[in-house]
């Protein structure tokens, strides 16, 4: 397994601007998970997909977010018109999809900074 | 969902054992309980889950009370790479993800 990958690693921006993220799970791993974190929080679930499709989002996650699996392998995020409030770390993480318990492996995450 | 309660911060003298303290009281049967860690400008980091049993791996072990309202994760020797936040997180299988808390920083001084 060559891990979770996620690009860019920093994304500088200003308000009001556009920016999306991109998320490598690793291959065969068939649930993709996104999650956010601020400074001195543990990271808070955003959303999930089994294989391309959406299956849960967070109240977290208003309409200026939007994500997408097309093909059951990489997602991106989008947020669309960047608040101050949307600075986080964006981490996503990958896992089998193993019933009872499934272990998931998180990639570095998008540390984004809204000027 | 299950809450979880953790000490803030702990510290540690390098190579000595070193006791995470997790409370779950309000865990369900059939729920996972997980730790993660996670190092400084990194993703949280698996490290070790169980059930009902004490489990063990090269990370660390992981003791679970009998009344499952509580774990304790066991670094056997810590060094200074263990110097992170870890987290305690009980996963209730199906819900598909991870309830996080503050979790505790563990500070390894050498």
């Amino acid at each position: 397994d060559t891990g979770v990958s996620q690009n860019p690693r920093h994304k500088i921006t200003k308000r009001g601007q556009n920016v999306t993220f991109r998320c490598d799970p690793i291959s065969e791993h068939n649930r993709l998970y996104w999650y956010r974190q601020t400074l001195g929080q543990g990271p808070e679930f955003l959303t999930y997909f089994q294989n391309e499709a959406q299956l849960e989002k967070s109240r977290l996650l208003s309409d200026r977010f939007s994500a997408e699996r097309p093909k059951g392998s990489f997602s991106t995020l989008e947020i669309q018109r960047t608040e101050q409030g949307d600075s986080a770390m964006y981490l996503c993480a990958s896992s089998r999809g193993y019933e009872g318990t499934d272990t998931q492996y998180f990639g570095p995450g998008t540390r984004l900074t809204v000027l | 969902d299950a809450k979880t309660t953790q000490p803030n911060s702990m510290e540690s003298n390098e190579e000595e054992p070193v006791h995470l303290p997790c409370n779950h009281s309000t865990i369900s049967g059939t729920d996972y309980i997980h730790w993660y860690r996670q190092l400084p400008s990194q993703g949280p980091e698996y490290v070790i889950h169980g059930l009902t049993s004490n489990v063990n791996n090269r990370m660390a072990s992981l003791a679970i009370a009998e009344d499952r309202k509580s774990s304790t994760l066991i670094l056997h020797r810590a060094t200074l790479r263990d110097a992170a936040v870890y987290y305690c997180i009980p996963y209730t299988s199906g819900t598909y993800k991870y309830i996080f808390g503050t979790g505790t920083r563990l500070k390894v001084l050498a």
